[in-house]
């Protein structure tokens, strides 16, 4: 079946520091790949998707390209900022949403 | 602003209480889902609702109840819960490519 492997949090950052969240996938076919991210109290917000390989997703400095080659859909960005703190998730959509185990991200001043 | 409400946000009860999570959108979707998530943990699909008809049901105990009295209204009635079911429980809205989440339901039974 359709999985999500996720890299291992927690990770803790410096402010402006470059993040790179890894995520790879096991899935027949070309399913959607997303990145949501969770803020301390709240729900899940979609950051970018991508539907197709080869696409970038991109959205507040965030950027994730669907590599069919390597399965992956990793996150990146080039300077976090505090406000970034929150848990990303990676998930893989076809007739539902498969997650990820989710990654914990801190930034610290 | 969010355009998935959820109520209550907080919700304690004993495991003989019946009780009934709700949520609204306006969104205009025709899909409502119910997601249960644990501490540190990705959420899990429960229901999904199709044009007010159960189209998805990932073998959730009985205790759990979904109803759909409309394209707006997604409704999850509990009863003789158990501890382990405390989670925050997330409603979300939309199609597979792009869901919206509301800020969910943290229950807690004692």
């Amino acid at each position: 079946g359709d999985s999500v492997t996720q890299m291992e949090g927690p990770v803790t950052l410096s402010e402006e520091a470059f993040l790179t969240i890894n995520c790879t996938y096991t899935a027949t076919g070309y399913p959607s790949l997303f990145w949501y991210v969770q803020y301390p109290g709240e729900g899940l917000q979609l950051l970018l998707k991508a539907t197709k390989a080869d696409d970038k997703g991109s959205n507040k400095g965030f950027e994730a390209t669907y590599r069919k080659e390597t399965t992956s859909f990793h996150l990146e960005k080039g300077s976090v900022q505090v406000s970034d703190s929150a848990v990303y998730f990676c998930a893989l959509g076809r007739e539902k949403l498969t997650f990820g185990t989710g990654t914990r991200l801190t930034i610290i001043p | 602003d969010t355009e998935v409400t959820q109520t209550p946000k907080h919700l304690v009860m004993g495991m003989t209480n019946k009780k009934s999570l709700k949520c609204e959108q306006h969104m205009g979707h025709r899909a409502m889902y119910w997601y249960k998530q644990k501490a540190k943990k990705p959420p899990e699909l429960m229901f999904v609702y199709s044009y007010e008809k159960l189209s998805i049901n990932e073998s959730v105990p009985s205790r759990f109840s979904p109803e759909c009295p409309n394209s707006s209204l997604l409704n999850l009635h509990l009863h003789a819960l158990q501890p382990e079911d405390s989670a925050l429980y997330l409603c979300a809205t939309g199609h597979i490519d792009e869901q919206f989440f509301g800020p969910g339901t943290r229950l807690t039974v004692l």
